[in-house]
């Protein structure tokens, strides 16, 4: 069974920063474009940032451009997502994704003073 | 950015009737390789998304063939042939032709 897991969500002040992290089990990733897609408390979908398999090409909404970013460590199955300089309008359920195919439960962002 | 616009936003239907979403997008999504990159995902309350078609009508493993999707370049649409209790959720369209990736707002099917 696959397993996407996300960690690291919490509350934080406006300006802080967070490092988001994603463990795969049941597949390995190296193939997979890997993405962050968030949600703001009842609202609809927004795609955050992908990485390719190469590792080195990432992509960003422009709301996360020069705040967030995103890596990958392969041989730990894992994708991580950098949040700096954060917003309230950050908050949001943060999940993680193999390019759609397969998601994790989410894990909440809270930023607020 | 792609704009998806999704119709009705709130979809109340009888158990065991068909049900239709439409997604329409600003942009072509016909993308080089001449493919439309189109995909439906349901979200049922309180989990995850779940995609259910990718690349248009391209069913995702286990999801039941009451569903159908078709469509292409602007205009797409997400079928159910007879609504059961478990379909209550709130169902996305999402676009990767173009980048930023974007979604609809979602329509919400309720019983």
């Amino acid at each position: 069974e696959v397993q996407l897991v996300e960690s690291g969500g919490d509350l934080v002040q406006p300006g802080g920063s967070l490092r988001l992290s994603c463990v795969a089990s049941g597949l390995n990733i190296n193939t997979y474009y890997m993405s962050w897609i968030r949600q703001a408390p009842g609202k609809g979908l927004e795609w955050v940032a992908h990485i390719r398999p190469d590792g080195y090409t990432t992509y960003y909404v422009d709301a996360a451009k020069g705040r967030f970013y995103i890596s990958r460590d392969d041989a730990a199955n894992s994708v991580y997502l950098q949040l700096n300089s954060l917003r309230t309008e950050d908050t949001a359920i943060y999940y993680c994704s193999t390019g759609t195919v397969h998601w994790g439960q989410g894990i909440l962002v809270t930023v607020s003073s | 950015d792609v704009v998806l616009t999704q119709s009705p936003l709130s979809l109340p239907v009888t158990l065991g009737q068909p049900a239709s979403i439409s997604c329409k997008s600003s942009q072509s999504l016909v993308y080089n390789d001449g493919n439309n990159y189109l995909s439906w995902f349901q979200q049922r309350p309180g989990q995850s998304p779940r995609r259910l078609f990718y690349k248009v009508s391209t069913r995702d493993s286990g999801v039941p063939d009451r569903f159908s999707s078709s469509g292409s370049v602007t205009d797409f649409t997400l079928k159910i042939s007879r609504v059961e209790a478990e379909d209550v959720g709130i169902y996305y369209c999402m676009q990767h032709s173009h980048w930023p990736h974007t979604f609809g707002q979602g329509t919400t099917l309720e019983i």
